[in-house]
């Protein structure tokens, strides 16, 4: 009973590059959750997914990130023209419903040169 | 907005020491729940508590909502070693926005 996968579990990217994180939730999770976390910091939420369906973005930066969640495949966060400050932890995370308990995946490590 | 203030920020404890972290919030909650992430880890959930005044407890963890529904506690007693990491609760309030906020977490060190 697998849980949530990301991949890649670490990636590095140079300034000006796109980076594409990867999201497969849990069997039978519709609603997924992006979350970013710098070192010694809580976690800030991004953008909530239903499939297909972006729910609430308020937690994106206007430019540069996006999120999907298409009807086939994993969720995916993009961000494009990386520059070093995004260079973070990247959560994801999945419930079957949307107040119900989030189960988290193990994360992607982003290092931007 | 809504806020969601969890106290203290850092704890450091001799081992065998007790240990709260308490979550407080600006409304009325539907629900509070806990989750504990270790160092270079992922947030894993630990417990919902729904009911005014509920008490449950896991273990060494004992976990609280106040009777007004607006703050909650976690409390271990005799702390060990593997108690270390940070513990958040996130929350729901009781509006028709069924977002969850996060709190920003308490930070346990546990000296052996």
């Amino acid at each position: 009973n697998a849980g949530v996968m990301q991949n890649p579990r670490h990636l590095v990217r140079r300034r000006g590059q796109e980076a594409r994180l990867r999201c497969s939730p849990m069997k039978g999770h519709s609603h997924v959750y992006w979350y970013r976390q710098l070192p010694e910091e809580g976690l800030k939420f991004m953008v909530y997914l239903q499939k297909e369906n972006i729910i609430d973005e308020s937690g994106m930066p206007k430019e540069r990130f996006s999120a999907e969640f298409p009807k086939e495949g994993p969720s995916i966060l993009r961000i494009q023209q990386v520059v070093r400050g995004d260079s973070a932890a990247y959560f994801c995370a999945s419930s079957p419903a949307r107040d119900q308990p989030q189960h988290f995946g193990d994360g992607t490590r982003l290092s931007i040169l | 907005g809504q806020q969601v203030m969890q106290i203290p920020q850092y704890q450091h404890v001799q081992e065998g020491e007790d240990f709260t972290t308490y979550c407080n919030s600006s409304t009325t909650l539907s629900n509070i729940q806990w989750y504990k992430q270790r160092p270079g880890g992922h947030p894993v959930f630990l417990i919902q508590l729904v009911k005014s005044g509920e008490v449950k407890k896991q273990k060494r963890l004992t976990f609280q909502f106040g009777e007004a529904k607006k703050n909650s506690s976690l409390h271990i007693t005799a702390t060990q070693t593997t108690d270390v990491g940070t513990y958040f609760c996130a929350v729901i309030n009781a509006g028709n926005n069924r977002k969850l906020i996060w709190g920003l977490g308490t930070s346990l060190a546990v000296n052996p």
